[in-house]
């Protein structure tokens, strides 16, 4: 089985520009998250997507936004970039999400965004 | 909230020697506790989970360890080798529906 794929795997933006990242899961999964990993906060949870609809989200401001399609894949946002927005963004897949959360994530390789 | 701890933030060890990371955890309802090896430029991985009806687990030189009682729980490597050097992400699900992560912890082995 083919792993989880992000595209792309690099970027660079400039200050106030848009950005949108793409996140193939697993086959046969359904449940999307994605992350954001800098060096100084770790993997901060974004928000997770499960049959196209945002099922969870974390505290990060209204320029980040995310969407999954009927084929599970997901993508994600950014508006109006700031320079602390660089960072590796790491999506994950799950088969459903539920089970109280006890299912295994498996992580892509994450694109990597800098902002200038 | 959901709040997960980790320490320490940096561990050295020297080869051979265990290494031992604790993480913490606020939701009493959390029942699923995977560790997540990052290594420089790369993606994490599962190295091993443990679900709440289980108090340890074990594959190989690697073995966790849960108190749901004092909602805490280890990873333990033993005979540590330089390839185990990387960054350690314990973190937590089921109260949320979510994984929450620790901050991580990076390791580092020199022969």
């Amino acid at each position: 089985k083919a792993g989880v794929t992000q595209t792309p795997r690099y970027l660079i933006k400039t200050r106030g520009q848009q950005v949108t990242l793409s996140c193939s899961p697993i086959s046969g999964h359904r449940s999307v998250s994605w992350y954001q990993q800098t060096p100084g906060q770790g993997l901060q949870f974004l928000f997770e997507y499960f049959s196209e609809t945002q099922r969870n989200k974390g505290n990060f401001p209204g320029r980040f936004s995310g969407r999954q399609f009927s084929n599970s894949r997901s993508e994600m946002n950014v508006s109006t970039l700031e320079l602390g927005d660089s960072a590796l963004y790491l999506c994950a897949s799950r088969k459903t999400g539920i089970s109280g959360g006890q299912e295994t994530q498996y992580f892509g390789p994450g694109t990597r965004l800098l902002v200038l | 909230g959901e709040n997960v701890e980790q320490h320490p933030s940096t561990l050295s060890v020297q080869e051979g020697d265990s290494a031992v990371i604790k993480c913490t955890y606020s939701d009493s309802a959390s029942n699923y506790f995977p560790w997540y090896k990052q290594e420089l430029g790369k993606r994490p991985q599962l190295i091993i989970d443990i679900r709440s009806n289980v108090g340890e687990k074990k594959d190989q030189r690697i073995a966790v360890t849960l108190n749901k009682t004092a909602k805490h729980f280890s990873l333990h490597i033993t005979e540590t080798q330089p390839e185990d050097s990387a960054v350690y992400f314990c973190a937590v699900g089921g109260g949320y529906n979510k994984l929450i992560f620790g901050a991580g912890t990076r390791l580092a082995v020199h022969p």
